[in-house]
């Protein structure tokens, strides 16, 4: 079946440090990967997108990565700040017909002072 | 501009009745999508709407659950009959075109909970 999996234990880290969280997906083959931001009580917030023929993709802090034949997503926000604590999900589109992505559970992370 | 409104953001119910809830989408976006979100798990998706296509209800729970979207803007989701098993963060969420790498903007859900 198929099975988008993300770390459930959350990622404690302290300030400056480099946090990375992980999406890895099993039975899928995406097209684009997007990867969101959600705070307690919001809904998700877009952060990226990377697409299957994409090794990396950066913007300001944040860096994805895409591995196909790993089929992992790799997540870095450099120099972390206390603001950067939250939920981070992962979501899939698939190539083919599905125009509905099917999101992670999401990795919480915890960037301490 | 003004993002996706979601109302109301608090619904308690008593099980048996009927709710509705409502979103707004960002003006232009063509695609809204439903999801549900309980503690401690994923989005759930729900329904999808794409323009005036016929929407996909691959993801309602069972026919307790149904959504319109009227003039291809704001949507209403309806729940007959709530059962507790109902209670969950509903999100709604648009996108420009609902192309593939088209961003979901989200709403902030309205937590139901049926008592």
């Amino acid at each position: 079946s198929q099975k988008i999996e993300q770390n459930s234990e959350a990622l404690n880290i302290q300030e400056g440090k480099t946090a990375t969280l992980t999406c890895n997906y099993t039975n899928y083959s995406p097209a684009y990967l997007q990867w969101y931001r959600q705070d307690p009580g919001r809904g998700p917030v877009f952060l990226l997108l990377i697409r299957e023929n994409e090794k990396e993709k950066r913007k300001e802090r944040l860096k994805v990565t895409f591995d196909t034949t790993l089929k992992q997503s790799l997540f870095h926000i450099t120099a972390s700040q206390p603001a950067d604590s939250a939920t981070y999900l992962c979501a899939l589109f698939t190539s083919g017909g599905s125009y509905i992505p099917t999101f992670g559970r999401g990795t919480s992370l915890i960037v301490h002072p | 501009g003004a993002g996706v409104s979601q109302s109301p953001s608090n619904k308690v119910t008593e099980k048996g009745k009927d709710v509705e809830l409502r979103c707004d989408p960002i003006s232009g976006h063509t695609a809204l999508y439903w999801y549900r979100q309980s503690l401690g798990q994923g989005l759930e998706f729900l329904i999808y709407f794409q323009g005036n296509s016929a929407p996909d209800k691959s993801g309602l729970p069972s026919d307790r659950f149904s959504a319109e979207r009227t003039g291809g803007s704001v949507s209403t989701l309806t729940i007959q009959r709530t059962q507790q098993e109902d209670s969950a963060v509903y999100l709604c969420a648009s996108s420009l075109s609902g192309e593939r790498n088209s961003p979901l903007h989200f709403g902030n859900g309205t937590r139901l909970t049926v008592t």
